[in-house]
C-alpha cells in the first residue's frame, strides 16, 4: 500500500479555474505538508499541519488554501489558477515535526500545468 | 537564501564508478538529511546524519559531515544505472527547524 498517496497525478487546466489536489497518508503520522517543486527542482514548503492544526504557512498567495479534515488527510485547493502556479506539488508526512530529524515521506507528486 | 546547496549540479559517470556529491549550508544544524528523487517520482529518504556524527554508512552510501566547514558529502560506491536520480540534501533552518532543500545534484550513471 502506498504510504502517502495524492491525486490527481497530472492536472492540466486553464487560467482562472479552481482545482483541488487530495492527499492521504496511512502511516499514522501526526504531521503533513505541502511542498512545491519548480522547474529548476527547487523544493519549497508551503504548508504544514500537525494533528489537523496549521503550524506553518509560508508566503503563499491566499489563493492556496489547505484543508485537513483529519490527521491522515491534507488537501490543497487552489483558486483562480495562474500560469505561474504550474509546478509539481508534493504532499508529505512525518511522524513528528521535521526539524527534529524526522524522516519526511513524500507522495509521488501532482503535475499541475496551467494553460 | 538557500540553506543547503549541492555541488555539482550535474554529474555523469560510468556504471561501477563512485559518485560524490557535496552539500554546503549556512547556519548551525543538529542534523542533515539526504534524499533521492527518481525522474517523475517523489523524494525518498536515504540517510540522516546528526551533528555529533562525522560519518555514516548505509549499504553503498557513505555520508560525511564536517560541521566546522558546514558541509556534507554523499558518496555512492560502485554506482549502478538504477542510481540515476537527483540527490538533495536537507537541513533544518532557523527557529522553526523547517527543512530547507538544496537544488539537488542530478546524477546520471551510464551502463
Amino acid at each position: 500500500d502506498t504510504a502517502v498517496s495524492q491525486t490527481p497525478k497530472y492536472l492540466v487546466t486553464q487560467m482562472g479555474n479552481d482545482k483541488s489536489i487530495k492527499c492521504e497518508q496511512n502511516l499514522g503520522h501526526d504531521t503533513m505538508y505541502w511542498y512545491k517543486q519548480d522547474s529548476k527542482k527547487f523544493l519549497k514548503i508551503m504548508f504544514s499541519y500537525n494533528n489537523k492544526e496549521l503550524i506553518i504557512n509560508e508566503t503563499v498567495p491566499n489563493r492556496f488554501s489547505p484543508k485537513s479534515p483529519d490527521k491522515a488527510h491534507l488537501n490543497l485547493h487552489i483558486n483562480s489558477l495562474e500560469l505561474g502556479d504550474s509546478a509539481v506539488y508534493f504532499c508529505a508526512s512525518s511522524q513528528a515535526w521535521q526539524g527534529s530529524g524526522n524522516t519526511i515521506y513524500f507522495g509521488e507528486g501532482s503535475w499541475l500545468t496551467v494553460v | 537564501s538557500q540553506q543547503g546547496e549541492e555541488d555539482p549540479q550535474a554529474l555523469s559517470i560510468q556504471e561501477g564508478e563512485n559518485a560524490t556529491m557535496n552539500c554546503s549550508y549556512k547556519t548551525s544544524i543538529n542534523n542533515l538529511q539526504w534524499y533521492r528523487q527518481n525522474s517523475g517520482r517523489g523524494l525518498v529518504h536515504l540517510i540522516l546524519i546528526r551533528s555529533n556524527e562525522r560519518e555514516k554508512h548505509s549499504g553503498r552510501l557513505r555520508v560525511t559531515l564536517d560541521t566546522s566547514k558546514k558541509s556534507s558529502s554523499l558518496l555512492i560506491t560502485a554506482s549502478r544505472a538504477a542510481d540515476t536520480a537527483s540527490y538533495f540534501c536537507a537541513t533544518p533552518s532557523g527557529n522553526t527547524g523547517k527543512l530547507i532543500f538544496g537544488q539537488g545534484t542530478t546524477l546520471q550513471v551510464k551502463p
